[in-house]
């Protein structure tokens, strides 16, 4: 049972434009939401995240949008520059007296295209 | 300096064996985590800890024990290597109420099972 879901295993984008990964969840009880990127041979490294109280959250390029009525997030990358070429994971918990145990994605690996 | 130190980077061992994957964290974390990354899985946890001494299962737990004997040390161990074991681990920490702040990763060791 995928509680945390990222549909799109790969997505290409032209440089300099606009790159949207999405994420699905069907967990209520998580409260927080994160994205992670990741390069090959390297471990994941955190991005941005958002609480549940919250429906955006911004820093720099990068966006993420929480839906909680659709159990929908986004990430948006503008404008979207060739590092940008990474897998990237959605990830979702559950507060629990300080341990996060983070539930992931199974990752959409993101192309851009110079 | 790197936070979490992983080791081995590769192995590969033979059907049946036990092996030891070692995670080694130089941030103080109370919190500490042994994933495993594969296609079309994410990554998916298989144990964790919090604190000293205490760990408690993940999702994909079975064929795993760990260890927990001092803060900085985090061990792995697949009692008796089988080839649905071949993957990349990875280790990850974070402080007490890092939620939205995410967690720091290890680089990841590739284990292939033959």
């Amino acid at each position: 049972d995928q509680q945390v879901k990222q549909n799109s295993p790969s997505l290409s984008v032209q440089e300099g434009r606009i790159s949207i990964l999405n994420c699905d969840y069907t967990n209520s009880m998580f409260d927080y939401f994160l994205w992670y990127k990741k390069y090959p041979a390297e471990g994941p490294t955190f991005l941005i995240s958002i609480s549940s109280i919250k429906d955006k959250n911004e820093d720099g390029r990068f966006t993420v949008f929480l839906n909680k009525s659709a159990k929908h997030l986004s990430l948006h990358i503008v404008p979207s520059q060739p590092g940008d070429s990474a897998v990237y994971f959605c990830a979702a918990s559950v507060t629990n007296f300080g341990n996060e145990k983070l539930t992931f994605g199974t990752g959409t690996r993101l192309t851009i295209i110079p | 300096d790197a936070g979490i130190t992983q080791s081995p980077r590769h192995k590969v061992t033979e059907t049946g064996t036990p092996v030891t994957l070692r995670c080694h964290q130089t941030e103080n974390h109370r919190y500490m985590y042994w994933y495993r990354q594969d296609p079309g899985h994410g990554l998916r946890l298989i144990h964790y800890s919090y604190g000293v001494k205490d760990t408690d299962k993940g999702e994909v737990s079975d064929g795993y024990s760990v260890s927990r004997s001092k803060t900085e040390d985090f061990l792995l161990t697949l009692e008796s290597a089988t080839s649905s074991q071949t993957s990349v681990y990875f280790c990850a920490s974070h402080p007490p109420g890092a939620s939205g702040y995410g967690y720091t990763f290890g680089s990841g060791t590739r284990l292939t099972v033959v």
